[in-house]
Order: structure tokens, then C-alpha cells, then sequence
């Protein structure tokens, strides 16, 4: 069964560094999606991308975060600057496309900023 | 906006017994309604979704969950439990119609089997 997958499982790095998180979507899916998850709090929604550009973002997807599609396979998160504040689980998601409601995650990646 | 409040964020449960994980939404618009379980070191997976229709909803793996237009309540139900179905579960709403359909999700619930 397809699944999106991620990478890496779990990524230190210390405060101010820039980082990127990698994601493969399913491969026919056309909407992808990045959430985050600080510890002991909700699962939030950072920002949406389709045809090649952001659809819709939340207020957390600030200046120092930006998402790429840079091949047909890969839709990247990058952290250009981290903040301690920025440590948590981030997921990945896709969606077929109009119409179809379900989301598809993937295992998540565990952020620790130090 | 939308928020969902999930009000138990652990629940033990023996092996066997029922269990019911409660959920409560608040928006200004309809939305479509989710559960998602997430295993441990896994992604979220979907469990069981309300867009439309018949306000009782089922998984293959015997949940079932109501939406309570009323109450604005989708809780999660399944009158015995496995060992198995210990897990996290997260319960999400999102806006119908043209969009994203981003997720917003609950806390979450733990549930604890226990044989």
C-alpha cells in the first residue's frame, strides 16, 4: 500500500540553524500538507501546497518557514533560522486531489532545537 | 474558525469492555468530521470521517462514531475493545467546499488496553 514517508526520523540541531525536512508524497496525490505537533499540545496546521504553490497558510507559517516541491517526488519544510520554540513532531500529508477528503500522513519527524 | 475540544486526554479500558472517546466541535460553519489513531512510532491514519449522509459512521475495525448536530459532538464508540486498539486518537474537523480542507485537530486521547 503507498504511504508518505519522511525523513529523517529525528533531527537535532542547535538554535539558529537552518534545517530542511523531507517528505515523498503518494505519488498520484496532488495537495500536500505540513502540520506540527509540539509536545502535549494539538496537532497544527502550518501550510498547504498545490500546483506548485501555497494554497493556504496558518499564522505560525511565518517568514522563516518555506515549502518546495523541488522534484516530482519530494515536497520539502525549511526552517531557515530555529527557534527553541520551533522543537516538535512535524507531519507531512497528501491528498488526491478535489473531491476526496482523506488526508494521508506520514510518521512525522521529531524536531529538537537546543 | 473551528476548534475541537477532545475532553479525556487518557482512557483505560479492560480488554473486552466498551469505551467511548468524546469529542466536541465549535465552528460557525457546517465542517466535515474525522477521527484519526496514530500507533506508536506511526503516522496518523484514518480511522472515520462524516461528511454527509447518515449521521452514523463505521470503520472496518469496529468503531463507530455520531454526529450530534445538536450537541456539535462526534464521539468515538466501540463496544469491545482489543488489545490491539491501543493507540492515540485524534479527533479532527475541516470546512467543506472549495479549499484545502486543512485539518483542525483535539489534543487527542490515549487509550490504554489493559488485559
Amino acid at each position: 500500500e503507498p504511504e508518505v514517508t519522511q525523513t529523517p526520523s529525528h533531527q537535532v540541531t542547535q538554535m539558529g540553524q537552518e534545517v530542511i525536512l523531507r517528505c515523498v508524497p503518494i505519488s498520484n496525490h496532488l495537495y500536500f500538507y505540513w502540520y506540527r505537533q509540539i509536545l502535549g499540545q494539538k496537532v497544527e496546521f502550518l501550510v498547504s501546497f498545490y500546483n506548485n504553490e501555497i494554497s493556504e497558510k496558518s499564522e505560525i507559517f511565518d517568514d522563516q518557514f518555506s515549502v518546495e516541491r523541488p522534484d516530482g517526488s519530494n515536497f520539502t519544510l525549511k526552517i531557515r533560522s530555529t527557534k527553541l520554540e520551533d522543537s516538535a513532531m512535524y507531519f507531512c500529508a497528501s491528498r488526491v486531489g478535489q473531491g476526496w477528503h482523506e488526508q494521508y500522513f506520514g510518521p512525522g519527524t521529531r524536531l529538537t532545537v537546543t | 474558525a473551528q476548534s475541537v475540544t477532545q475532553l479525556d486526554s487518557q482512557v483505560p479500558v479492560f480488554e473486552e469492555a466498551p469505551v467511548e472517546l468524546r469529542c466536541n466541535y465549535s465552528s460557525s460553519v457546517s465542517v466535515y468530521l474525522f477521527w484519526y489513531v496514530q500507533y506508536p512510532n506511526q503516522g496518523l491514519q484514518l480511522l472515520l470521517k462524516y461528511l454527509s449522509g447518515s449521521t452514523l459512521v463505521e470503520s472496518i475495525n469496529g468503531f463507530e462514531a455520531e454526529f450530534n448536530k445538536s450537541q456539535t459532538s462526534f464521539h468515538l464508540r466501540k463496544p469491545s475493545v482489543h488489545i490491539s486498539d491501543t493507540a492515540e486518537y485524534f479527533c479532527a474537523v475541516s470546512p467543506p467546499g472549495a479549499g484545502s480542507y486543512q485539518l483542525t485537530f483535539g489534543k487527542g486521547t490515549k487509550l490504554s488496553v489493559i488485559p
